[in-house]
């Protein structure tokens, strides 16, 4: 069974903070997306990342896929309250298993 | 706005009654999905379906059952049901069946079984 697990569970931070969270598995995925959900909303996609080693950046979010395909993490700079929410990644191994979800870095970003 | 609808937003039954949880995807979308999202398991995949047929079936309970209709729209049954049921319910939808596709997600249906 593949695995994601995130760290830290909890992150909160001041405004204008640099932080990082991460995604780790023993298992490689075909690709791994980032989402984002805010209380009494379902998950929204932040981005998708496919090959080792890519990093994609969306505004002050920074993505990247680990060359072994086993790993992400996800940088944000100069934090906003806005960006407050629960962060998950999921993972698939190949077009015919179920995205795997982590349970998620819940972010508190305090003005 | 994802596009995905979900009924109801709350759902509150007793033990041993049955619910019925209703999505309509993303216009244009074949795929729906089904999870369950509770604190402690995190969101866990119940079962797929694409175009009207199961896709593919994850940790969904045998009290659980779920259908697409002709117009894409899925119902999401859950019976005898128990405490431990009680958890956020999501369906999301995709363009095409790949189980690695993006998924957009509705706002849920949170149910609480007293």
């Amino acid at each position: 069974t593949q695995l994601l697990e995130q760290s830290p569970q909890f992150l909160s931070i001041q405004e204008g903070e640099n932080l990082t969270v991460y995604c780790n598995s023993s298992s490689v995925f075909s690709s791994l997306q980032w989402y984002r959900q805010e209380p009494g909303e379902g998950p929204v996609l932040l981005v998708t990342v496919v090959t080792g080693g890519e990093v994609k950046k969306l505004k002050r979010l920074t993505f990247q896929f680990g060359d072994a395909r086993k790993d992400s993490s996800l940088h944000i700079t100069a934090a906003q309250p806005g960006d407050t929410g629960l962060y998950l990644c999921a993972g698939s191994d190949s077009g015919n298993t179920p995205l795997v979800f982590g349970k998620g870095t819940r972010l508190s970003v305090i003005a | 706005d994802s596009g995905v609808t979900q009924t109801p937003k709350h759902l509150i039954t007793a033990t041993g009654q049955r619910v019925t949880l209703r999505c309509s995807p993303r216009s244009g979308d074949l795929s729906v999905y089904w999870y369950q999202q509770s604190l402690d398991q995190g969101l866990q995949f119940l079962i797929q379906y694409y175009n009207g047929e199961e896709r593919a079936k994850g940790n969904i309970l045998e009290r659980f059952s779920a259908q697409q209709f002709p117009d894409l729209h899925s119902e999401l049954n859950l019976s005898s049901l128990e405490l431990g049921d009680s958890a956020l319910y999501f369906c999301a939808s995709s363009v095409t069946q790949g189980l690695g596709s993006p998924l957009h997600f509705g706002n849920g249906t949170r149910l609480t079984v007293t």
